[in-house]
Parts: C-alpha cells; structure tokens; sequence
C-alpha cells in the first residue's frame, strides 16, 4: 500500500523558516517524480513545487521561487521542502505528491500538513 | 485568480448527470493533458480522470472526462449523495513551467 506521510508543519513568525518532510513507502520512491501541492484555509488547490526522478529538474511556483527549496533523498525515501522568508500568504495546508505515473496509472497525496505564518 | 477556469458551484438531484467545465488556453489545456480530482470535506484530493478521459482503477463509470480545444469538462452521471464534494481540474502549462489548478467547483446533491 502506497503511503505519504508529511511532517515538519506549525506555527511561524512572517519572515521565519520551516522544513517540511515527506517520506513515502510501499513503492520504489526513486522511480517517480514527486511534488508539493498546498490549500490555503477555504480555498483552492494550488501547485507549488515539482522535483524530477534523479533532482535534474525542479520547478516552482512564481511567488515561491526563490524562497523555497524542493529536494529529495532517495536511499531514504524522502522529500523535503525547505521554506524561508515565510508569508501569511504561505499558510496552507501542505500536500506530498507522488506525480501520476503511466506505470500504474495513479497518483498518490499525502494527509497533508498545516503551516500557519503569524505573528 | 486560477489560471484554469471553472464555476463555482454545481447542483444535481440524486440520479441526475451534471458537468463542470474547466476553460484554459493553448499552454495549458490546449497542448497538454487534463486531471480532475475530486476533494471530499476534510479529506485530501483523490485523482479521477487522467489523460482527459481515463479512469484510475477504482473509479466509478459515472465519471467521464472529455477535452475539446483548449476547455475540458467533467461528467458525473447517476448523481449520488456521495458525490457531494469539491471538484479540480488541472493541468502543465508550458509558458509557467508548472502545474496550474481550476477553482474547484463545490457539487451539491439537492
């Protein structure tokens, strides 16, 4: 059974920093590309990060680029999203990604993780 | 405001079909493929259709996808009490280099 499981959220002043952590079981982690996607408070999904098999390619969201840093390790099966220069507009409920993959023809979120930026 | 654009909301009796649409443009839903998901309360968004038009295992066949040109929408036929949830279309867009998500349209089972 596919399992993510992010940790690594709470509660942080504006302009502070957070790591957010992922670690995925029950499939060979290396072989899919992964991603971070989050929910502000009532709103809607937004895409924030995208990281590539082997770390050759990284996308991000415009407002998060350069503050934010998608990375991964895969001898542990883990992906990490490290965020600075926190902004209230940051807060969300954050979300593991394993990206769709035509191997088996799914795609996989987390339970989701809970940042809050305030004062 | 989303990149992809879709109602707000969506209502249906128990056994009616609805659609929601999902409009973007050429570097997104024109030139690469479309997802719905679907986000029941509390829970965290579940794929439904891939590629457009495909089923993960697991599926219902109530839910159909379907992409025209650069506009693509979602078909729930058989409307269920269950199927009261919040709805996403996404896709790549080329000219952002990420992933762009619709609104969300919130269904109701009246």
């Amino acid at each position: 059974e596919v399992q993510l499981v992010e940790s690594g959220g709470g509660l942080v002043q504006p302009g502070g920093s957070l790591r957010l952590s992922c670690v995925g079981s029950g499939f060979t982690f290396s072989s899919f590309s992964m991603s971070w996607v989050r929910q502000a408070p009532g709103k809607g999904l937004e895409w924030v990060a995208h990281i590539k098999q082997d770390e050759s390619e990284k996308y991000y969201l415009d407002s998060v680029r350069g503050r934010f840093t998608i990375s991964r390790d895969n001898a542990k099966n883990s992906l990490s999203l490290q965020m600075n220069s926190l902004r209230a507009e940051d807060t969300a409920v954050y979300y593991c990604v394993r990206d769709f993959s035509s191997g088996d023809s799914h795609e996989y979120w987390g339970q989701g993780t809970l940042v809050t930026v305030s004062s | 405001q989303s990149v992809l654009t879709q109602p707000p909301s969506a209502s249906g009796t128990p056994g009616q079909r609805v659609t929601i649409s999902c409009s973007g443009s050429n570097s997104n839903i024109g030139n690469n493929y479309i997802y719905w998901y679907q986000q029941l309360p509390g829970t965290a968004p579940k794929l439904l259709i891939y590629w457009n038009n495909q089923r993960p295992s697991g599926v219902p066949d109530r839910f159909s996808g379907s992409k025209s040109g650069t506009s693509a929408s979602l078909a729930i036929s058989g409307l269920r009490s269950e199927d009261e949830a919040d709805y996403y279309c996404a896709a790549w867009d080329d000219s952002l280099s990420g992933r762009v998500f619709g609104g969300g349209t919130k269904l109701t089972v009246l």
